[in-house]
């Protein structure tokens, strides 16, 4: 059972332009959402997080959006840049406090 | 300022075998979670460890077990290792009146069962 759901394994966009990262969730209990980032032979990297009574949180070039009505968020990287190639991971915190991470999705900016 | 260590960052193990993988946590820190992740899919939480005992489970059977030593470092044992065990492990800690998002992750312990 995926409660937490990344159907887009990989992205590819140009430099510059906007990257966004999908993220879909069943259970509407969660009460926190992270986005983490990962490089290769290193652990994922804590990137930006939004609160289940908000709908959006900024942070320079990452926005995070919550549609909970769609039970969907997104993350939008702006512009875009060749450093941000990665994996990206979204994960939601359930009532017990633990973390239940998506599948991933590798994004790849081209210069 | 050390972060997340783990050792070993690689092994190989044959079915059967057990193995004990390490971790200790960023300076300052004082809880720890284990999580595994296959191939192709995100960090799936076994254990979180706080003040020398499990406090969350995830739903993993009774082979992985863990322990948390006093200076808060933390070892992760898989009896009876079974081919799907093969994955990479990480190791996270942060303080335990903290949130989420301040939990650091070490690099990985990437274990192949033959």
């Amino acid at each position: 059972d995926q409660q937490v759901k990344q159907n887009s394994p990989s992205l590819s966009v140009q430099e510059g332009r906007i990257s966004i990262l999908n993220c879909d969730y069943t259970n509407s209990m969660f009460d926190y959402f992270l986005w983490y980032k990962k490089y290769p032979a290193e652990g994922p990297t804590f990137l930006i997080s939004i609160s289940s009574i908000k709908d959006k949180n900024e942070d320079g070039r990452f926005t995070v959006f919550l549609n909970k009505s769609a039970k969907h968020l997104s993350l939008h990287i702006v512009p875009s840049q060749p450093g941000d190639s990665a994996v990206y991971f979204c994960a939601a915190r359930n009532q017990g406090g633990k973390l239940i991470f998506g599948q991933g999705t590798e994004l790849s900016v081209k210069p | 300022d050390a972060g997340v260590t783990q050792s070993p960052t690689h092994l190989i193990k044959t079915r059967g075998q057990q193995v004990t993988l390490r971790c200790s946590p960023k300076s300052g820190h004082d809880t720890v979670s284990w999580y595994q992740q296959a191939l192709g899919q995100g960090p799936q939480f076994i254990f979180q460890y706080y003040e020398e005992e499990e406090r969350q489970r995830g739903n993993f059977p009774d082979r992985f077990s863990g322990h948390q030593f006093p200076n808060y470092s933390s070892e992760l044992n898989v009896n009876a290792l079974l081919l799907g065990d093969s994955a990479l492990y990480l190791c996270a800690s942060r303080m335990q009146r903290e949130g989420p998002d301040t939990q650091y992750f070490g690099p990985g312990t990437r274990l192949t069962v033959l």
